[in-house]
């Protein structure tokens, strides 16, 4: 299985930048998702890594170091809109996803 | 426009009743999924499968079951519900591996969410 450790809240401004960090211990590694789920909604696909290494899309990246069991997902230029809960999920061997318990991230004006 | 469906949206039931939660969707995905996610708390996988006629539980113990007899349906089915039910229940679906360099998300429906009283 997987554990996966993400932090709880975090708190922003709109306009700036927050990264949110995310570690695991990996029976069997395929890539590391991150995903954004709004309150009530279902989560929705952010970012994708299975190499080491930086994944740039628009105003959102996602980093992987492997040997490190890590990732972080950076949020620049902060919108009202962003605020959301950000999920952390490993997938093994077999495709299945093991998600952390999430970060909420409020931004306020 | 592909899609994944989940009906009902939200569920009010007593306990002892039998319930089926339904999961379509039209993107021709093989693989699908079934979590059941509590307020601030991960996702957990509960069953899933890789195709038609192929079921396997997750990594959650769930009194729940499943079956997959067309590609685009993915039912879940509670023969007795209790309080402990009491959570949302989200299905999602992916395409069957990463050949070709393809990234295979996971695609999440709206999720349904169930009161047992």
């Amino acid at each position: 299985g997987q554990n996966i450790d993400q932090p709880t809240e975090m708190t922003a401004t709109e306009g700036a930048i927050v990264q949110i960090n995310c570690t695991y211990q990996t029976s069997g590694f395929n890539g590391l998702f991150w995903y954004q789920q709004h309150a009530g909604e279902a989560p929705t696909f952010l970012s994708y890594n299975v190499l080491d290494g930086l994944e740039e899309k628009g105003r959102f990246s996602s980093f992987l170091s492997r040997s490190k069991g890590y990732s972080y997902l950076l949020l620049k230029e902060l919108q009202m809109k962003d605020s959301a809960s950000y999920l952390c999920a490993v997938r093994d061997g077999d495709y299945k996803l093991s998600f952390g318990a999430g970060t909420t991230v409020t931004v306020r004006a | 426009e592909a899609d994944i469906y989940q009906t009902p949206r939200y569920l009010v039931i007593g306990t002892g009743k039998k319930i089926t939660l339904e999961c379509s969707q039209t993107m021709g995905h093989d693989k699908m999924y079934w979590y059941q996610q509590d307020p601030g708390m991960e996702l957990h996988l509960i069953h899933y499968s890789y195709g038609v006629n192929s079921t396997e539980k997750g990594d959650l113990s769930s009194e729940s079951t499943v079956s997959r007899i067309r590609t685009e349906h993915f039912p879940l089915t509670l023969e007795s519900a209790r309080p402990s039910h009491t959570s949302q229940y989200l299905c999602a679906s992916s395409e069957l591996g990463t050949s070709g360099g393809f990234v295979n998300e996971q695609f999440f429906g709206p999720g349904t969410r169930l009161t047992v009283l």
